[in-house]
C-alpha cells in the first residue's frame, strides 16, 4: 500500500470554526489531491498540488484553501466550516499526475 | 465538462457468475482511465489503470477494456466471489485531474 496517512480520521466541529485536515505521504510523489465524497455526488476534486507551493483549484473549491510547504504534506483548511462541508475527505497522490492515483483512508468531518 | 456515467448503479449476482461493469465518458480526450474498488467506510483501492493508447488491461480475474472513440470502458470480473462485494468506481484522467463516476455497488450472493 502507498504510504499515505490522513489526520484526524474523525472530527466533529461547530459551524463557523476553522478546521485543518492533514495529508502526509512517504512516497515522494509530486502530485497530491483533496477530494470530498458525498452521497449522490460521488467523489469531487477540491484542490490539487503539482509541487511545493504549487496548487490549483478543482471542481468544488469554494470555502476551502490548501497549502503545501513540503513535498510530503498537503493541508486542507476550511476557514469557517459550514454544515454543507460535512463530508468524507480523501487525499490522493500520484507520481506524475497521469499515473495511478493512490488514496488515503479518509477523514470523516461532521459540522454541527 | 467531463461527465462519467456508470450503469447499473447496483448489481446483485450469485457466486460464480461473471460480472460486467460499464463506464461511459463524454470527452474522449482522456489520458488514461482507472478502476477502483471501495469497501463500505473505507478508502479507494486502485484495481487497474488503462493508458489511452491501450485497449485492455488484465490483473488476475479482472480485465478492463477501453474504447476511447466511443467513450466506453468495461470491467469484467470472472467467477465472482462474495469477497468481490463492494462499490466499483471508474475515473478518467485529463489535465492531471480525475473525474469520477458515481459507482456500481456489487453484491455477490453465496
Amino acid at each position: 500500500d502507498a504510504g499515505i496517512t490522513q489526520s484526524p480520521r474523525h472530527k466533529v466541529t461547530e459551524t463557523g470554526t476553522p478546521v485543518t485536515l492533514r495529508c502526509h505521504q512517504t512516497e515522494n510523489h509530486r502530485y497530491m489531491y483533496w477530494y470530498r465524497q458525498d452521497p449522490g455526488h460521488g467523489l469531487r476534486l477540491i484542490h490539487y498540488s503539482y509541487g511545493v507551493k504549487d496548487t490549483d483549484k478543482g471542481e468544488v473549491s469554494d470555502g476551502y484553501s490548501v497549502s503545501r510547504s513540503k513535498t510530503e504534506d498537503f493541508l486542507l483548511t476550511l476557514e469557517s466550516a459550514t454544515s454543507s462541508q460535512t463530508s468524507v475527505y480523501f487525499c490522493a497522490i500520484s507520481g506524475t499526475g497521469l499515473e495511478t492515483q493512490y488514496f488515503g483512508p479518509g477523514t470523516r468531518l461532521l459540522v454541527l | 465538462k467531463q461527465e462519467v456515467t456508470q450503469i447499473p448503479a447496483a448489481l446483485s449476482v450469485p457466486e460464480g457468475e461473471n460480472l460486467v461493469l460499464n463506464c461511459s465518458f463524454t470527452d474522449s480526450a482522456i489520458y488514461n482511465l482507472q478502476w477502483f474498488r471501495q469497501d463500505p467506510g473505507k478508502g479507494l483501492t486502485s484495481l487497474l489503470l488503462i493508458q489511452s493508447s491501450q485497449r485492455e488491461q488484465t490483473s488476475g480475474r479482472l480485465n478492463a477494456s477501453l474504447d476511447k472513440s466511443s467513450g466506453r470502458s468495461t470491467l469484467y470480473i470472472a467467477a465472482s466471489q462474495p469477497g468481490d462485494s463492494a462499490t466499483y468506481l471508474c475515473a478518467v484522467i485529463r489535465d492531471y485531474k480525475l473525474s469520477f463516476g458515481a459507482g456500481t455497488t456489487v453484491t455477490v450472493r453465496a
